[in-house]
């Protein structure tokens, strides 16, 4: 069965800061892969998304970067934090091609300080 | 262009009785239509979806919902309500002609059941 893993699970950085967040995917090959942020426990703002390695797409123009450096491996970062990049984050694959729905993480809950 | 529409930001409803969570949409093309549910802290679980076929969809934890293509509608029901169900829930919508796999989520609507 396929699994999707994200940490750390929680981060308090200070603004300024470097980040990296990490999503594997276990039990599936070349999954679309996705970076969301969610604020105030709310509404999906889709950050990221990748049908492959190497291959990015952003959505949103931001202090934010992605990834992907293995089939499975979602990275996203920040050189530099910001109090916005305060939220929760969530990564979430799919099968490549496909309609179906997404499968998400666990969340990392990241508040800059 | 795909949107959605979750028009209620909150459902309280009474344990034992029937729940239901209204979904709208607008497509170009086909929906496929998707329910998840998100516990605090956690991230969104899958619950069911509308891809072709039998209007009435039955899901996880006893959901269904239901097609309903003159209205644009996929609104989230359940017979009877349990505390558990107390969680936030998104409908996401995907257009079959689009060419993108990204789908549209709603803001959420929270569902608070009462004991």
């Amino acid at each position: 069965s396929q699994t999707i893993h994200q940490w750390p699970a929680t981060l308090v950085q200070p603004v300024g800061s470097p980040l990296s967040l990490e999503c594997t995917v276990e039990g599936t090959s070349n999954p679309n892969l996705y970076w969301y942020r969610q604020a105030a426990g709310r509404g999906l703002q889709l950050l990221f998304y990748s049908v492959g390695i190497g291959q990015i797409s952003s959505e949103v123009p931001q202090n934010l970067s992605a990834s992907r450096p293995q089939d499975r491996q979602f990275i996203l970062s920040s050189k530099k934090l910001l109090l916005s990049d305060s939220g929760f984050y969530l990564c979430a694959w799919s099968v490549l091609d496909s309609y179906n729905e997404q499968f998400f993480g666990p969340g990392t809950r990241l508040t800059v300080l | 262009a795909q949107s959605v529409a979750q028009p209620e930001d909150q459902v309280n409803v009474a344990e034992g009785n029937p729940l239901t969570v209204k979904c709208t949409y607008s497509v170009s093309g086909n929906p496929y239509l998707f329910w998840y549910v998100q516990y605090p802290n956690r991230g969104l679980q899958f619950l069911l979806k509308y891809i072709t076929g039998d209007n009435l969809v039955k899901g996880s934890y006893g959901f269904e919902a239901e097609f309903n293509k003159s209205q644009t509608s996929f609104h989230l029901k359940k017979p009877s309500a349990l505390v558990s169900d107390s969680a936030l829930y998104f409908c996401a919508v995907r257009d079959m002609s689009g060419g993108s796999y990204i789908p549209t989520f709603g803001r959420g609507t929270s569902l608070i059941v009462h004991p």
